[in-house]
């Protein structure tokens, strides 16, 4: 089946490490999309990547960071210097930028809570 | 932030009514779209309005759009208990290519 997958669905994260959230599509999508979502809250975008070895930071990079080696695959880090990691993590993507119209498919999201 | 909002942030309807949310948001856009989150999931889309058209129609929802209000709204009739979630607009803005998320309507249907 087509979609995007993200893994683990639940992590703990002990004060100072860093982890790593998975992200992977086959869609064959060039951008690709992580988004925080606090509880009853909306979505706030963390970076986005338009394309192959290129990201942008979003409304809230900062503790975070991404790379994208390949399209398929667009892996977020929360670092010990995000002071406030708990929260929801949702990777999308679409098939171009919004501008061009594109839906935005999501992957089914993960929790991270520091312990 | 270009971050739109939706209004009301909660609303609570019985089964067969119709629920109305609104979207405001503040730059101009190229489109609008409308997501549906059930709790603790991703979300899913539901349908695509452009900046050029005004009204759009998919099942039992409705989509307007007043690009001269920033404004949208979803209408849902005919509610059923499976509406139950959260709806979120997000705006395709003309520069950059980013999508901007609304904060959500929640929708409780009450059977």
């Amino acid at each position: 089946d087509g979609g995007i997958t993200q893994s683990p669905k639940y992590l703990f994260r002990k004060e100072g490490q860093n982890v790593t959230l998975s992200c992977e599509q086959n869609l064959n999508h060039d951008a690709m999309y992580w988004y925080r979502q606090d509880p009853g809250q909306g979505l706030r975008l963390i970076y986005y990547s338009q394309i192959v070895n290129d990201f942008q930071k979003g409304d809230i990079a900062e503790g975070y960071s991404v790379s994208r080696e390949k399209k398929e695959s667009f892996p977020l880090t929360v670092t010990s210097a995000q002071k406030n990691p708990t929260a929801f993590y949702l990777c999308a993507s679409s098939a171009r930028g919004a501008a061009s119209g594109n839906t935005i498919y999501f992957g089914e999201g993960s929790w991270l809570t520091v312990v | 932030s270009q971050q739109g909002e939706e209004d009301p942030q909660a609303l609570s309807i019985q089964e067969g009514e119709n629920a109305t949310m609104n979207c405001s948001y503040k730059t101009s856009i190229n489109n609008l779209q409308w997501y549906r989150q059930n709790s603790g999931r991703g979300l899913v889309h539901l349908i695509l309005i452009r900046s050029n058209e005004r009204e759009k129609h998919s099942g039992r929802l409705r989509v307007t759009l007043d690009t001269s209000k920033k404004s949208s709204s979803l209408l849902i009739t005919a509610s059923r208990a499976a509406d139950t979630a959260s709806y979120f607009c997000a705006t395709g803005v003309r520069t950059g290519n980013q999508f901007y998320f609304g904060t959500g309507t929640s929708l409780t249907v009450i059977p």
